[in-house]
């Protein structure tokens, strides 16, 4: 089955900062590839996706980038703010597993001011 | 929409006991998942549902636990007698997988604690 590795497991930033969180699978027949955003106390909320006939995907300060060939795909988040903070999971999707999410094990991310 | 529904919200529970989560899926939406989230192992697919029905139960821990869906509108967990190291935030979510979107929508969860 996939297997979804994350890195680094918490990062701090200033304010400003960009942050960059890396995402390895292991099956080559995931197609789908989203991030979710979970802050303290909450439940996690999908930010971006990007599907496997893509190569980047942008939307304002957020960017995902995969590499097929690799099988890697990361996170950026450019000009980052204190209300950044928060966890966040990447998953992957295989076009086996009927929408089964396999996530990664989640980058505490804290942005200081 | 009011979004996936969870109730309760927060459970204590005694050993031994049995606990029944119950979730409400967003109106359309055709899959249903159960998750678990601790610290130590993270965000843990437990079953989930297409259409009522369930298509994948390998992440369910062991015979304690049970879930069904008996309709389009509702959804069980039960734990069944629980333990501490039940101890976790279960939540539940939902999708509308057929119309080819994976957007997962999640419920506020239910934090349980077993004593």
């Amino acid at each position: 089955g996939e297997n979804v590795e994350q890195h680094p497991s918490t990062l701090s930033v200033q304010e400003g900062d960009s942050a960059v969180i890396k995402c390895t699978y292991s099956d080559s027949a995931s197609n789908y590839f989203p991030w979710y955003k979970q802050e303290l106390g909450k439940r996690p909320q999908l930010i971006i996706d990007i599907r496997s006939n893509v190569g980047e995907k942008k939307d304002q300060r957020i960017a995902v980038t995969l590499n097929k060939t690799a099988k890697h795909f990361s996170l950026h988040i450019t000009e980052t703010q204190p209300e950044d903070s928060a966890v966040y999971f990447c998953a992957a999707v295989s076009n086996t597993g009927f929408q089964k999410l396999v996530f990664g094990t989640g980058t505490r991310l804290l942005v200081s001011p | 929409d009011a979004g996936v529904i969870q109730s309760p919200r927060h459970e204590v529970t005694e050993m031994g006991q049995e606990v029944t989560l119950r979730c409400k899926p967003i109106s359309g939406h055709d899959y249903l998942f159960w998750y678990r989230q601790t610290m130590m192992r993270g965000l843990e697919l437990l079953i989930y549902f297409n259409n009522n029905v369930p298509i994948d139960d390998s992440g369910m821990p062991e015979d304690r636990f049970s879930a069904k869906m008996p309709n389009a509108s509702f959804s069980t967990l039960k734990i069944q007698p629980s333990e501490p190291r039940d101890s976790a935030v279960y939540f539940c979510a939902s999708s509308f997988g057929t119309s080819g979107k994976t957007e997962q929508f999640f419920g506020p969860g239910t934090r349980l604690t077993v004593l």
